[in-house]
Order: structure tokens, then sequence, then C-alpha cells
């Protein structure tokens, strides 16, 4: 079946443009998670949903980054007046059910260049 | 709140001998705890997983990892290493429904 999937996988913004990242999670998964990978590091929690519901968002940076869910599907993390240490992989996942005991399956990311 | 500690962040191996990459972890209470292997440009794919079911767990691709609580280690290893196994691998901990990662192990492989 089909995994998790991101759109765009590249993506050039001029730094103070607005961004938009897309998450198809695995169909049927209740929660979803994003993620930013900087350069050589690991990736860092930003926020989580189960089904709509934003249950933690105490890794977003700023008041610039905006998660949601609104269908308790598809999710949009959105970065707005972009800065260039915003630059990133973001990475999302799904579980099939609530709780981390489940498998986290991974998306292959979106890698935004703020120049 | 649980951490993990990646020992090195690059391994070099010759095909066919074992790999070992080091990962250290802190928590109060009994952990969970994962490793994940990254290839360029592709998403992280989940290796094996400890939650507390059994000492020795074995993953995918011929690796394992030994949860050894006296010594707060979760390494992971493989007898012999392949070309394809040439990637970054992550340490993971759970922390409450999140996952908090360490910094990264690039191994490389020598013919």
């Amino acid at each position: 079946g089909a995994g998790v999937s991101q759109s765009p996988r590249y993506k050039v913004a001029k730094r103070g443009q607005d961004v938009a990242l897309r998450c198809d999670p695995i169909s049927g998964h209740v929660s979803l998670f994003w993620y930013q990978q900087a350069l050589g590091q690991g990736p860092e929690f930003l926020t989580y949903f189960q089904n709509e519901a934003q249950l933690d968002k105490s890794g977003l940076p700023s008041d610039r980054f905006f998660a949601e869910r609104p269908e308790g599907s598809v999710s949009t993390l959105k970065i707005q007046r972009t800065q260039q240490e915003d630059s990133a992989v973001y990475l999302c996942a799904s579980t099939r059910a609530g709780g981390s005991s489940y498998e986290q399956y991974f998306g292959p990311g979106t890698r935004l260049t703020v120049t | 709140a649980q951490s993990v500690t990646q020992l090195d962040s690059h391994v070099s191996v010759s095909e066919g001998t074992p790999v070992l990459l080091r990962c250290n972890y802190s928590s109060s209470y009994s952990p969970s705890l994962f490793w994940y292997v990254q290839h360029p440009n592709k998403g992280l794919q989940l290796l094996l997983k400890y939650t507390s079911a059994a000492t020795l767990v074995k993953g995918i691709n011929g690796f394992e990892a030994e949860f050894k609580k006296s010594e707060t280690s979760f390494h992971l290893t493989k007898p012999s290493a392949h070309m394809s196994d040439a990637a970054e691998y992550f340490c993971s901990g759970r922390n409450t429904d999140k996952l908090i990662f360490g910094t990264g192990t690039r191994l490389q492989v020598f013919p």
C-alpha cells in the first residue's frame, strides 16, 4: 500500500515568504507527527495530532509556525515570513493508532531552503 | 524526560566485517528505544524497537540491538556489513508520544 507522502519534495523560498508543506499520511492512520531535521542533525519534534486534534505543539520554534489537520487526514505545516534558520528537511510521520508504542512511518520529507 | 546520545558521528567498516553503532540513553523509567536508518533523500525506516519484551532485539536486514540497563546502552550491531548498509543511522527514544532522536551516525562501507 501507499506510504506517507509529502509535497513538495523541494522548496526554495526567499526570506520573508510564506510556505505551506503538505503531508498525506497512510490511510486510516490516527496520529500524525511533524519533525524538523537540520543539516547534520537528528530530527526534532515539532507537533503532533491525534485525528484532527493538535495534542502537542511544544516543539514549534516560533509563532511563525502553524500546523493543521482539519479533517483528521491530510496535514499542512505553514511557515510564515520564512527565515534562513528555517532551512531544513521537514519530516512527517503517521501511526496506526494513538500512542507511540506503534511504529511511526515516515515520509521522504520536504527540503526547504530559504535564500 | 528521556534523551539518547549517539557516541560516534561516523563509522567506517569494510564489507563483510562487523558493524557496531553505539547509543546510550538516559531515562528515569523503562524506556522505549528504536533504531532508524535513513538513506539519502529517503524517509526514516524503522530497523528495530525495544519495548521491554526481550533485551536482545532482532530487526530487519540482519541488524540487532541489545538493551543493557546496567550500561544504559542500546547498541546496534550486524555481523557482516554489506555495501547497501551505507546510510545514516538514528537511535531514538520515546518521550510521551513523540520520538527524541540522537544526532546520527553515518556508516560508510568500503569494498
